[in-house]
């Protein structure tokens, strides 16, 4: 049981814009601790996405989104497109474990 | 350009001691701030943070394995090693390597990650 709770799956068509949603508690994103995101596509390492709730690294295009409020964070896809069919990982810093959590990835489809 | 690499056995039997080595480049893990994470995935699972070790050798163990874990570094080959004691048919996953930059608490590199199987 991953500490943030992802839904398992989502799906949308190209070009639709598709939301996941990462919740926790208190005791990290509740806390102030920031949400990171992270892509991994099939077969690879989780590659950085999001960092800070809303920020893009270098080469991730503007299609991507991240918001914090509360004890949650989402990220947005819109435009979608057939690549960025993968799974997608919140994470964050928890203060009563004392260490960084993840949630539970959340498969997206592209139909 | 910053690159990681894990390394170690890809089966182990029950009971005995993993070691996994991150071989990494593009930065030193004696400049301030620099750390390394070792994090791993079941296959079909989610990721789970084990480690952490900093560039003033401090350590960080996740609550449910810290006593089965330990991080250490060797500053001067670019390296950090993970061992985990008595393996179990549980902990087969892929084991990834990535890298913070204090005080940020992202992983901004990943290693390609390495498969340990635990099987008798």
């Amino acid at each position: 049981q991953s500490v943030l709770t992802q839904p398992p799956s989502v799906s949308g068509a190209p070009g639709q814009r598709v939301t996941i949603s990462c919740t926790g508690s208190s005791s990290n994103i509740g806390a102030h601790y920031d949400v990171h995101w992270y892509q991994q596509l099939p077969g690879t390492a989780p590659k950085l996405l999001i960092y800070g709730n809303s920020n893009r690294p270098s080469g991730i295009p503007d299609r991507f989104s991240g918001s914090k409020s509360g004890t949650s964070a989402s990220l947005a896809i819109s435009g979608l497109q057939a690549e960025d069919e993968a799974d997608y990982y919140c994470q964050s810093y928890d203060n009563s474990l004392s260490g960084w959590v993840f949630g539970g990835g959340t498969k997206l489809t592209v139909l | 350009q910053v690159t990681l690499r894990e390394s170690g056995p890809a089966l182990v039997k029950p009971t005995q001691t993993l070691t996994l080595t991150c071989t990494f480049s593009g930065f030193s893990l004696s400049n301030n701030g620099m750390c390394v994470s070792w994090i791993r995935q079941p296959p079909g699972k989610a990721l789970e943070w084990l480690a952490l070790i900093d560039w003033d050798d401090d350590k960080y163990y996740s609550t449910s394995l810290k006593t089965r874990l330990t991080i250490s570094k060797d500053t001067s080959k670019n390296q950090v090693v993970l061992t985990v004691t008595n393996m179990d048919p549980v902990d087969t996953a892929t084991y990834y390597c990535a890298r913070i930059r204090h005080p940020n608490r992202y992983f901004d590199t990943w290693g390609q990650g390495t498969l340990v199987t635990v099987s008798s």
